[in-house]
């Protein structure tokens, strides 16, 4: 099925460095989400945006929806250990995050001690 | 926030049987639930699509009759494998959304660890 192309695929940062990562589709979506996983459990949402140029905070955490709707952004501020995890964005045809969603590769962020 | 649930954790089971994974909405009724499949370090794949009292909707490439989904209440969907084989072995995620809740999304389960061995 199509994914979404997450960069980068992995990052090694260390604690309180501000992270930036971003996803990029080929077609166009109305709706996108990142969300968080940690291992072996299901992915937790952080951010939904549902509007083309829409910038939304959550804490630390800031995300755009790309104003050609194929791509969007997820910014970390001041990294903490609690971050560490795999991130996914999500794409939906739909205006709604509660439709079929199509996820990218991930992100994963490890911090160094 | 909503809850969802999935029973059980983890399986481990012999090559040739079959095995049954639970996904429960706890404190909303679920138009719509949807089944994800993880391999390792990889991302999530969406299998069906599960709307209560219909037949679910498969994404090309998945045997509908090898993972058969039911979805007979509105907080209650089940994920059969039949006839497990070692590749089936994977993390089954699934995820449950009400139509009509506006800018709402959908919550997922902590998902389901199956292994054939």
């Amino acid at each position: 099925g199509q994914q979404l192309n997450q960069s980068p695929q992995s990052m090694f940062i260390q604690e309180g460095e501000d992270v930036s990562m971003n996803c990029t589709s080929s077609s166009i979506f109305n709706t996108w989400l990142w969300y968080k996983q940690d291992p072996g459990e299901g992915p937790v949402l952080l951010i939904a945006l549902y509007k083309a140029g829409e910038l939304t905070s959550n804490g630390r955490l800031t995300a755009q929806f790309g104003i050609t709707r194929k791509d969007s952004f997820l910014n970390i501020s001041a990294s903490i250990p609690s971050d560490v995890g795999i991130y996914f964005c999500a794409g939906s045809e739909s205006n709604f995050g509660n439709e079929k969603l199509t996820f990218g590769t991930g992100t994963r962020l490890t911090i160094i001690p | 926030g909503a809850v969802v649930s999935q029973h059980p954790s983890r399986v481990i089971c012999k090559s040739g049987t079959s095995v049954k994974i639970e996904c429960r909405s706890l404190d909303f009724q679920a138009t719509t639930m949807f089944w994800y499949r993880q391999f390792p370090k990889q991302s999530l794949m969406l299998m069906a699509t599960s709307n209560e009292g219909s037949k679910a909707t498969y994404e090309q490439g998945v045997e509908k009759d090898k993972f058969l989904i039911n979805h007979a209440s509105l907080t209650l969907s089940t994920l059969t494998v039949t006839s497990a084989h070692p590749e089936d072995s994977s993390f089954y995620i699934c995820s449950a959304s009400y139509r009509g809740r506006g800018t709402d999304t959908q919550y997922f389960g902590p998902g389901t660890r199956l292994t054939v061995l």
